[in-house]
């Protein structure tokens, strides 16, 4: 399976931080990888797919970049309805793998 | 609008079965793959299982095969993931998901609610 490792695990903002998480990939993957945001008891929803393509309904305040193994999720001004987790995914292979989370708390 | 509501979890014991449902409204249910992707705090989001539209092909995770059936009734619009032998490392919270295509090249572009399944004696 192609494994995906994400950092940090969790990171500390304030509103209006600029942040950025990293997800790595154990293979070229081109650029089909998802990015969800989920928050306490609900499911997790898109963000960005295709590395770079805005979610329907998504702030453009997030935006994605990257291809083969190297990607970021990047929010340029933090929202106090941003603190999440957020996870990648990859979608080149059926057998789809997420990576283990970022945690984005309040600093 | 989109809407995936599963139903059918619940408290099953080591080596017992469990179907779970998804009852999907709000789009063209024949027209796109659906996969099952389950949760657990220590294991995070796990994909479990996809199947096309016209449920034809299916894909399972090595953990599950053998033990794990995805369907699909498309008179219904509703998703099934039947759950045989199972074991307390299944317990999960399982999410329908909606793929924004067939199988292929496809991301999770809708999620339902999820369902809680417990293994336990």
């Amino acid at each position: 399976d192609i494994q995906m490792t994400q950092s940090p695990s969790t990171l500390s903002a304030s509103v209006g931080d600029r942040v950025t998480i990293t997800c790595r990939v154990s293979q070229s993957i081109s650029s089909w990888l998802a990015w969800y945001q989920q928050k306490p008891g609900k499911a997790p929803k898109p963000v960005i797919y295709e590395a770079s393509t805005l979610a329907t309904g998504v702030p453009s305040r997030f935006s994605g970049s990257g291809s083969g193994t190297e990607f970021t999720l990047t929010i340029s001004s933090l929202q106090p309805d941003d603190f999440a987790t957020y996870y990648c995914q990859q979608y080149y292979s059926n057998s789809r793998t997420f990576g283990h989370g970022t945690k984005v708390e309040i600093k | 609008e989109v809407q995936l509501l599963e139903s059918g979890g619940g408290l099953v014991q080591p080596g017992g079965s469990l179907r779970l449902s998804c009852a999907a409204s709000g789009f063209t249910f024949s027209s796109y793959g659906m996969s099952w992707v389950r949760q657990t705090p220590g294991r995070g989001l796990e994909w479990v299982s996809t199947l096309s539209g016209s449920g034809n092909t299916t894909y399972y995770a090595d953990s599950v095969k053998g033990r794990f059936t995805i369907s699909r009734d498309n008179s219904k619009n509703t998703l099934y993931l039947q759950l045989s032998s199972l074991r307390a490392e299944d317990t999960a919270i399982y999410y329908c998901a909606k793929l924004n295509l067939g199988t292929r090249l496809a991301y999770f572009d809708f999620w339902g609610q999820g369902s809680l399944v417990t293994v336990s004696s």
